[in-house]
């Protein structure tokens, strides 16, 4: 079993639709949760970053982290066409290397997302 | 352009050549991280620096594979003997000094072995 479990999708929605995607995960330690948006054959790009859990809101964007349920949930609201993109969720826990700490992102596989007119 | 910056976007080569990848990160980010990703997964780690230690390699990374951050500046990814198993898309990553992973991609280097 993965560690971090994200439905592939496809997923569909007409223009303005509310979306909501989701991934599951198993190790306790990670206390880091991300949200990355890739386009085709581009690098992924970082769209929300939560510490522990709660809500984070950016714009049409809203993050949800519940460490209790090992769930995480990225909610894009009234969606645009140039939303249609790969979601990828990611988490990380600390890790001591060289006398410091850092993040190793554990990714889920992504969910893509087609927005239509 | 103050982002990461990889080179080349794309690499074609036959089996059994090597091929090297550079990556120029964001300038005040000491952390560098290399990534591969294949087709309909997401991005798995291979190495990171912090400066120009490298400090972690997964077991993803087999003796074919090198990776270097002299100075504490850009870093190269080798990979030597390539094998078709090797396609994937090369993404490398900075981040400041601050615990926890907030990584800034660059645009990847995809590479295809024939």
């Amino acid at each position: 079993q993965k560690e971090v479990e994200q439905d592939p999708g496809p997923l569909s929605v007409p223009e303005g639709a509310i979306v909501s995607l989701n991934c599951t995960y198993s190790n306790s330690a990670f206390q880091y949760f991300m949200w990355y948006r890739q386009y085709s054959r581009k690098g992924p790009e970082l769209l929300m970053y939560t510490y522990s859990s709660g809500n984070k809101e950016d714009g049409r964007f809203t993050a949800q982290v519940d460490k209790s349920s090992k769930y995480i949930s990225l909610f894009i609201r009234d969606s645009q066409p140039s939303d249609s993109a790969t979601y990828l969720c990611a988490m990380s826990a600390n890790r001591y290397a060289g006398g410091t700490s850092y993040g190793k992102l554990t990714f889920g596989q992504g969910t893509i997302l087609t927005v239509h007119p | 352009d103050t982002g990461v910056s990889q080179n080349p976007r794309h690499k074609i080569t036959k089996r059994g050549q090597n091929v090297t990848f550079r990556c120029d990160p964001i300038s005040e980010h000491n952390r560098l991280y290399w990534y591969r990703q294949t087709l309909g997964q997401g991005p798995e780690f291979l190495t990171y620096f912090q400066n120009e230690a490298q400090l972690e390699k997964s077991r993803l990374l087999s003796d074919r594979f090198s990776a270097e951050r002299p100075k504490g500046s850009f870093s190269t990814l080798e990979i030597q003997r390539t094998e078709q198993g090797d396609s994937a898309m090369y993404l490398c990553a900075s981040s400041t000094t601050r615990g926890g992973g907030e990584l800034f991609f660059g645009e990847g280097s995809r590479l295809t072995v024939l």
